[in-house]
């Protein structure tokens, strides 16, 4: 059973740094050509795509958002890491980790996790 | 950057109906399009990849068409459960980066 489950602060103050894990299980994160990405959501918003990390090491982030983003995994642990830089109150939002299961000629997300809600405030 | 855009915004429509929603691309994404399902307070569901192909446990009443930069997610008789927002996805290159479009919500007319 596949499953993805964030953990992280509920709340984090203007200009501090956010890390969140997504702690995976039912697959490996050495899966050839496998990855995992981090979502967020803004309440009431779309969603907006943040970063990749894949199997062998490889990442990809958000153009927006580059600078302020890293991007990490643990395979023996199972649990990939995200961290945000610099938070502002627009950053308040619900933050996904999702599946890839192969990223080929196709490269979407097939398992979720349930998301956390992050809302920066002082 | 590619910039996916849905329409329409919000989607009335009765059960039993057709529901017919869009999604448009700044530019050709060839078949590297998804559709994602959200209902209120849950994550996003996957629904179509490859702009066509349903995905696993996905009734046959969802399906996707479309390539390049036009594309259709059709639900050919809206059940309860379908009312919900939708968001097409493009995923491109190597390594990929992804847009989302801004969603369609499907309401209950």
């Amino acid at each position: 059973q596949v499953t993805l489950k964030e953990s992280g602060p509920v709340l984090v103050k203007p200009t501090e740094t956010l890390t969140l894990t997504c702690t995976v299980s039912g697959f490996s994160l050495s899966n050839a050509r496998m990855g995992v990405s981090w979502i967020r959501q803004p309440p009431g918003k779309a969603l907006e795509w943040l970063a990749h990390i894949f199997s062998n090491d490889e990442k990809s982030y958000s153009t927006s958002l580059k600078s302020r983003l890293t991007i990490s995994k643990d395979t023996s642990k199972s649990q990939v890491v995200l961290t945000m830089t610099n938070m502002d109150p627009v950053d308040t939002a619900t933050y996904y980790c999702a599946r890839i299961p192969y990223c080929g000629g196709d490269c979407y997300s097939d398992y979720w996790g349930q998301g956390t809600l992050v809302t920066v405030s002082s | 950057e590619i910039v996916m855009t849905q329409s329409p915004a919000t989607l009335s429509v009765s059960p039993g109906e057709r529901a017919t929603l869009s999604c448009r691309a700044s530019q050709s994404v060839s078949s590297n399009l998804a559709w994602y399902q959200q209902k209120p307070g849950q994550a996003p569901r996957l629904l179509i990849y490859g702009a066509s192909t349903r995905a696993t446990g996905i009734p046959a009443r969802f399906s996707g068409s479309g390539s390049g930069t036009e594309f259709t997610l059709t639900i050919s008789s809206l059940q309860s459960e379908d009312f919900a927002v939708y968001y097409c996805q493009q995923y491109n290159n190597w390594p990929p980066t992804w847009t989302f479009g801004q969603g369609t919500k499907v309401e209950i007319k």
